[in-house]
């Protein structure tokens, strides 16, 4: 059963330091979505990627926020430096898109709390 | 792509059906339905997606009314496991939106034994 894989599951950290989270997308996705969730914004849609290509990171904090597709197998989602307004819990997802993308398949997600 | 409106919140017991009610009256001609679902501490998760047909998948069955202003997501027999957010989503499918899903509050589902 093909699955996102997200690590870490939960990353604590103190302000300032750098974190970075990790996504594998199903095998043979072309499109890579991160997404963060707090309890007061609820899901936002940070960046997405096809063919490992940046479509969209309008979502996202340019000063301290970086997301790259190093190979086809790996997604990375970068904060520098990190500040207590950026815990949230972080969703990767993935999908096929051949015309047209329909079904997102996200990871369990990285719990990120920053002290 | 057009806003949703949905209940914060609904109970329903367990093996009736529910049904999520989504109004998206401003939904243009080229605009889907999809319905996801997030179960506590999970990522979410694809439900049913429609156009002006009705919709039916193992998970659910999607009603679109006629004028395509809103839908209704019936789970045929709900259980505990079905307790979730589901979040009703409506976007446009053009190559330059490709995939990009805008997530509301959604409503609350509590299945009761």
């Amino acid at each position: 059963d093909a699955r996102v894989t997200q690590t870490p599951r939960d990353k604590v950290t103190e302000m300032g330091q750098e974190v970075t989270m990790r996504c594998q997308p199903i095998l043979g996705h072309n499109t890579v979505f991160w997404y963060r969730q707090t309890m007061m914004q609820g899901l936002e849609l940070l960046a997405y990627f096809r063919n490992r290509a940046p479509l969209d990171d309008s979502g996202m904090p340019k000063d301290r926020f970086s997301a790259e597709m190093p190979d086809a197998t790996l997604a990375t989602l970068k904060i520098q430096p990190s500040e207590p307004r950026d815990s949230a819990v972080y969703f990767c997802a993935s999908g096929f898109d051949r015309e047209f993308l329909n079904e997102q398949f996200f990871g369990p997600g990285t719990r990120l709390t920053v002290l | 792509d057009a806003k949703t409106t949905q209940p914060p919140s609904m109970d329903c017991a367990e093996g009736r059906a529910a049904n999520l009610p989504c109004n998206h009256s401003t939904i243009s001609g080229n605009e889907y339905v999809y319905w996801y679902r997030q179960i506590h501490s999970q990522g979410p998760q694809y439900i049913i997606h429609g156009l002006k047909n009705n919709e039916t998948n193992e998970m659910a069955s999607l009603i679109i009314t006629e004028d395509r202003k809103s839908s209704t997501l019936i789970l045929p027999h709900a259980t505990l496991r079905d307790t979730a957010v589901y979040y009703c989503i409506v976007r446009v499918r053009g190559s330059s939106n490709t995939g990009k899903l805008i997530f509301g509050q959604g409503t609350t589902l509590q299945v009761k034994p």
